[in-house]
């Protein structure tokens, strides 16, 4: 059985201000891939990123970073200098063997202008 | 079109009766996906095609929900006697059907409200 956890519920920042979001995971599969997906108001998921169980380098897309650490289970995921368009709900999500993913419960984020 | 079209956007019922959801993929993509999210929870698997056949089913909750892909292009998701819990944005997903390799990309969902 697969499970995705993120604690956060809720984040308020204030503009500006960097943060980050926490994802821990469970699985048994030797190769999974590892995903977060943003969702503002209207309601479609975007992607953000994928990530392959063999590849714990950590990536950096313009203000958004993730840090993959297999030894603790987790793929956190930051945002730099957050704007007031990053006000979302943002998944994270894993697929292993089987074709599905699995999501977390979500942390919305709330960054205050 | 460019990404998953999905319709109705809406579409409210009353308890008991039969409806239809409708998922058209982008062109191309192989795999199609649906998905349940409820109130304040992340997506829940419902049942994954590869093509025309579904490869896993294994997430649709019980026998009163069915889902079609004849061509294997446009899916439908049926649900017969609807209940009040059933009540949900139903999403549905497409990718070019290579394992992780490629994103899942997500229509913008159908609203199901059960009277």
């Amino acid at each position: 059985a697969q499970k995705v956890t993120q604690a956060q519920t809720e984040i308020s920042v204030v503009e500006k201000e960097d943060v980050t979001l926490d994802c821990v995971y469970e699985t048994r599969d030797t190769t999974y891939y590892l995903f977060w997906y943003k969702q503002p108001p209207s309601g479609e998921l975007v992607f953000l990123i994928r990530r392959n169980s063999f590849d714990e380098q950590n990536e950096i897309s313009g203000r958004y970073s993730w840090n993959f650490q297999k030894s603790t289970s987790s793929f956190n995921f930051t945002i730099t200098a957050s704007q007031v368009v990053d006000s979302a709900v943002y998944f994270c999500a894993l697929e292993g063997s089987a074709r599905q993913l699995t999501f977390g419960s979500g942390t919305q984020l709330t960054v205050l202008p | 079109g460019a990404g998953v079209s999905q319709t109705p956007s809406n579409k409210v019922t009353e308890k008991g009766k039969y409806v239809e959801l409708r998922c058209d993929p982008i062109s191309g993509h192989t795999a199609l996906y649906w998905y349940r999210q409820s109130l304040g929870q992340g997506p829940e698997f419902l049942i994954y095609f590869q093509g025309t056949g579904a490869a896993d089913d294994s997430g649709l909750p019980n026998d009163r929900f069915f889902a079609v892909r004849p061509e294997g292009s446009v899916s439908t998701l049926k649900i017969q006697r609807t209940e009040r819990g059933d009540s949900a944005v139903y999403l549905c997903a497409s990718s070019l059907g290579l394992a992780g390799n490629t994103e899942a990309f997500f229509g913008q969902g159908t609203r199901l409200t059960v009277v």
